[in-house]
This record gives C-alpha cells, structure tokens and sequence, in this order.
C-alpha cells in the first residue's frame, strides 16, 4: 500500500542552524501538507501547498520557514535558523485532491533543537 | 477561529466494551471532518472521513456521526480491542478549501484485557 515516507526519522541541530526536513508524498497526490506537534500539545497546521505554490499558512509559519517541491517526488520544509521552540515532531501529508480527501500522514521527523 | 475540543480526555475500559469519543468545533462551516489514530512517538492514521453533506461513515468496527449544524461528531467503537489502544483525534476540515485541519488534544484511549 503506498504510504507517506519522511526522513530523517530524528534530526538533532543546534541553535541558528538551517535545517531540512524530507518528504516523498503518495505519488499520485497533487496536494501536500506539513504539520508540526510539539510534545504533549496539539497537532498544528503549518502549510498546504499546491501546484507549486503555498495554498495557506499558519501564523506559525513566518518567514523562517520554506516549502518546495525540488522534483517529481520529494517536498521539503526549511527553516533558516532554529530556534528552540521550533523542536517538535512535524509531520508530512499528501491527499489527492482538496476539501474532499483524506489526508495521509508520514510516521514524522522529531526535530531536536539544542 | 477554529477551536476543537474532545471529551474525554482519556478513558480505560475493559476489553469488549463500546465506546463513545466526543468532539465539538466552534466553526460549522467546515468541507469534512476526519477522525485519526495516533500511537505514541507515532504518525497519524486516518480512521474515517465525512464530508458535510454526510451524516456518518462507518469502517469495521468504528462508526463516525457528524452533526455539522451543531458543531459535533462521535466516533463509536464497537467491542473494544487492546489492540484499539491509542490516542483518538478528530481534525475538522475549514471552508477555505485548502485543506487545512485543525486538530483536537484527542483522546486517549486504554482497553485492558
């Protein structure tokens, strides 16, 4: 069955250092999403993207944070210079299409910032 | 602004029984609402997805009920599992059409054999 694969599984960086964070979506999916959760707190929207543009973002994402789609496979969330708080578990989904279809979810990235 | 709210917040039972999970939003206006199972230090998987038009989705043993106009769903959980043991999350789907969820804390759910 295919699924969301996301790497790397746990990413430890220090403070101010530019980080990526890897995703092969579902590869008929026209739609991808990141999401973050912060232990113990609410899973948080942070992006979709379609088509090659953001279709919506979050407060949380503010000028720090980058998405691209670099080929016919991978999409892939940036941020510039870490912060602390930016350590969190951040999931990838992929869906079909929009507003009608399930998301599906990638077992995450914990982003470890020191 | 969205907000989601699940009740209750855990809950043990013991192995057979049927369960009722709650979740209320604040915005009715909302494509879908769709319920997740997360295993800890795991990824999401989607259990269940009903769309505004629908009233309830049902797969196996788990059946969902949406009632838009009053901000609430119900995942119902027939003859429990220990395998069934995990947190529960329902993710309303916004109008803006960009598919966007916003998750509840969920609920996490013990069955004991």
């Amino acid at each position: 069955e295919p699924e969301v694969t996301q790497t790397p599984s746990h990413q430890v960086t220090q403070m101010g250092q530019e980080v990526i964070l890897r995703c092969v979506p579902i590869s008929n999916h026209l739609y991808f999403y990141w999401y973050r959760q912060i232990l113990g707190q609410k899973v948080e929207f942070l992006v979709s993207f379609y088509n090659n543009e953001i279709s919506e973002k979050s407060e949380i994402f503010d000028d720090q944070f980058s998405v691209e789609r670099p080929d016919g496979s991978n999409f892939t969330l940036k941020i510039r210079s870490t912060k602390l708080e930016d350590s969190a578990m951040y999931f990838c989904a992929s869906s079909e299409s929009v507003a009608s279809d399930t998301q599906y979810f990638g077992p995450g990235t914990r982003l470890t910032v020191l | 602004k969205q907000e989601v709210t699940q009740i209750p917040a855990a809950l043990s039972v013991p192995e057979g029984e049927n369960l009722v999970l709650n979740c209320s939003f604040t915005d009715s206006a909302i494509y879908n609402l769709q319920w997740f199972r997360q295993d800890p230090g795991k990824g999401l998987t989607s259990l269940l997805l009903i769309q505004s038009s629908q009233r309830e989705q049902t797969s196996g043993r788990l059946n969902a009920s949406l009632d838009k106009s009053s901000g609430r769903s119900t995942l119902y959980i027939a003859a429990s599992q220990p395998g069934d043991s995990a947190t529960y999350l329902c993710a309303p789907e916004g109008s803006s059409n960009t598919g966007k969820l916003i998750f509840g804390q969920g609920t996490t759910l013990q069955v004991k054999p």
